[in-house]
């Protein structure tokens, strides 16, 4: 069974820093997708960025970019300028092509210091 | 506004008493699941729909069942809940099963004494 692991559950950062979050899989399959997810206080989940694994070009959404690396079955969230509305529990998500379901990782809590 | 909702949104019960959480989605998508939330576990499917009258189990179903009657809903039942099924709930629907985002209700903390 694939699984999604997160090796930092906390992390901080101050404001306008840059951090980086860990996320590694595991997996035979070559035809994937992977998500990070962000859940604020609010408890809601919000979809942060999405990587295909037949991509090479690493996905950016503003001032979010991830580092895929495929053969290493790694894929890491950078926040830029991070921002206190950044702070959050941030969940890599695992999405095998044709199945029925995400794999989540454990989450990491992420605090933004002013 | 394209959303996904679950009522309620907190719930305290005892130990056997029935309960439905509802979900419905008003996007017209055909995937549907259920997930828990649990401290340092991450979230866990529980159920998910293919379409209407289509569900299966996903990797917690024990103590939990579900319906797919119409597409826009998806309730979860615990029909005799129990303490280690306190946890916080979220009904998550997409367009269809993989790639697409799966867009989450705002969750159900449901504690059972």
């Amino acid at each position: 069974a694939q699984t999604v692991t997160q090796s930092q559950p906390e992390m901080s950062v101050q404001e306008a820093e840059t951090v980086t979050l860990s996320c590694t899989y595991d997996t035979s399959e070559s035809d994937y997708y992977l998500f990070w997810y962000k859940q604020p206080p609010s408890r809601q989940m919000i979809l942060v960025i999405r990587q295909e694994a037949y991509k090479q070009q690493n996905a950016t959404e503003n001032r979010f970019s991830v580092n895929f690396q495929k053969a290493a079955k790694s894929f890491s969230l950078k926040i830029s300028d991070s921002q206190l509305g950044d702070a959050a529990m941030y969940f890599c998500a695992y999405d095998q092509g044709g199945s029925e379901k995400l794999v989540f990782g454990k989450g990491t809590k992420l605090t933004v210091n002013p | 506004e394209a959303q996904v909702t679950q009522n309620p949104r907190y719930l305290i019960t005892v130990t056997g008493k029935k309960l439905t959480v509802t979900c419905s989605q008003n996007m017209n998508h055909e995937y549907m699941s259920w997930y828990r939330q649990d401290p340092g576990l991450g979230l866990r499917q529980i159920y998910y729909s293919m379409n209407v009258e289509v569900t299966d189990k996903g990797d917690v179903p024990e103590g939990y069942k579900v319906s797919r009657k119409e597409k826009r809903n998806f309730p979860l039942i615990l029909e005799s809940p129990s303490p280690n099924q306190t946890s916080l709930y979220f009904c998550a629907s997409s367009l269809k099963v993989s790639y697409n985002e799966q867009f989450f209700g705002p969750g159900t903390r449901l504690t059972v004494l």
